[in-house]
């Protein structure tokens, strides 16, 4: 099955340090890549989409020079939280499409971020 | 403004019954659903979907229900299992007509099967 990867699994830092998260898929090429935060006991909300090669579209209120998306390869996307702080602890979750194969978004296991 | 809602947070079912999780949403344009199974400290699991042109759509234990004109899903499981135990989320996309990508997820279902 198709499987998605995220490192670390959990991370803490102190306040206006930056964080990276990658994002893998291990078996499959992902066209698109998502980005979720969620916050306990809430839904899944969607940060912003990356296709391979171009620029990630964010969702509306999430700051785009804050949470920086690179999606380089077929296999790879990172989020780099900048200049974090404590409102920005949360779990980060990644999906990962093939958008040939017209599978489902297979989701990574998370990312939990703790900001001192 | 959530366009999709689990009204229920909990549900606690017996082993070997049926469960029923349900899903509302609000936004016209959802075209396709999908339910996922989450444990804690883990990213969804993928269960199953349906295209707005079905009204039923079935994968072994797991029935998914959808009536357009309610804007009114549901999930079914039979029979539930101590394994089925997890939070379900629904979320819903344009997909369909608009090759909208983005799912909307509820706020999810806690289910928890007694033995």
């Amino acid at each position: 099955g198709a499987v998605v990867s995220q490192h670390p699994s959990w991370v803490i830092c102190k306040s206006g340090t930056s964080v990276k998260i990658e994002c893998r898929s291990l078996d499959f090429q992902a066209t698109t890549m998502f980005w979720y935060r969620q916050f306990p006991k809430q839904s899944l909300m969607l940060m912003a989409t990356s296709n391979e090669g171009s620029k990630a579209t964010y969702e509306q209120g999430v700051e785009k020079d804050k949470f920086l998306i690179n999606h380089a390869s077929l296999t790879l996307s990172t989020l780099t939280v900048t200049s974090a702080h404590p409102e920005d602890s949360s779990f980060y979750i990644c999906s990962a499409r093939n958008l040939a194969t017209r599978d489902e978004q297979y989701f990574g296991p998370g990312t939990r971020l703790t900001v001192t | 403004d959530q366009q999709v809602k689990q009204n229920s947070p909990s549900l606690s079912v017996q082993e070997g019954r049926i469960s029923i999780l349900n899903c509302d949403y609000t936004n016209s344009m959802f075209d396709y659903f999908l339910w996922y199974k989450k444990y804690p400290a883990e990213g969804p699991t993928f269960l199953i979907s349906i295209s707005s042109i079905k009204d039923k759509n079935e994968d072994g234990r797991f029935t998914v229900f959808l009536n357009k004109s309610a804007k009114h899903l549901s999930l079914h499981i039979v029979p539930s299992q101590p394994g089925d135990s997890a939070v379900y989320f629904c979320a819903a996309s344009a997909r369909r007509r608009f090759g909208n990508e983005k799912l909307t997820f509820g706020t999810g279902t806690r289910l928890t099967i007694i033995p």
